[in-house]
């Protein structure tokens, strides 16, 4: 089992939509949470850093962290072109980040 | 502020040989730490350097080796490379009293 588990998508959305972006993870004893995200052969961009259970906003991101059920949410409000990237789950494990496989997003003008 | 930056961007290798990539860390980090992307994957962590000694390594064999420099660039050499090594390989650096890693652009290793 991967530590850090996202389903890879591509996901389509109209411009303007609320997108949802989800991540599961295995190991307990994951203290950080991070988003970023990557354009197309450019390197991954930190969008959101979050350390306890919660939501934390930044904008029109949040991201929201649930240790009970070991889930990641990130929430793009107000969608646009420019958001289409491939977005990275990740966490922290002894000074190593541990990625889930990204998931690919499409905002449709 | 010049953020990480790698060179070169774009790198054509056939099997068998030896390429060394480079790192120079965002002003002000001491850490840096490599990882491999394939197509389609997340990052995968290779190893970190800090006081120019390793002091962590993924799970990467003994053909990938790295460096770092006094002024705490790095360099990431693999040996008798693999088709399989092509990859984008990303650099990221932190300071030693932060957790947050940025990352650099990555250079884009092709292995014919």
């Amino acid at each position: 089992q991967k530590e850090v588990e996202q389903d890879p998508g591509p996901l389509s959305v109209p411009e303007g939509a609320i997108v949802s972006l989800n991540c599961t993870y295995s190991n307990s004893a994951f203290q950080y949470f991070m988003w970023y995200r990557q354009y197309s052969r450019k390197g991954p961009e930190l969008l959101m850093y979050t350390y306890s259970s919660g939501n934390k906003e930044d904008g029109r991101f949040t991201a929201q962290v649930d240790k009970s059920s070991k889930y990641i949410s990130l929430f793009i409000r107000d969608s646009q072109p420019s958001d289409s990237a491939t977005y990275l789950c990740a966490s922290n494990r002894d000074d190593k980040i541990i990625f889930g496989k990204g998931t690919r997003l499409h905002i449709l003008p | 502020d010049a953020g990480v930056t790698q060179s070169p961007t774009h790198l054509i290798k056939t099997r068998g040989q030896q390429v060394t990539l480079r790192c120079s860390p965002k002003s002000g980090h001491d850490t840096v730490s490599w990882y491999q992307q394939a197509l389609g994957q997340g990052p995968q962590f290779i190893f970190q350097y800090y006081e120019e000694e390793e002091r962590q390594r993924g799970n990467f064999p003994d053909r990938f080796s790295g460096h770092q420099f006094p002024n705490y660039s790095s360099e990431l050499n693999v040996n008798a490379l693999l088709l399989g090594d092509s990859a984008l390989y990303l650099c990221a650096s932190r300071d030693g009293s932060q957790e947050t890693q940025y990352f650099g652009p990555g250079t884009r290793l092709l292995v014919l």
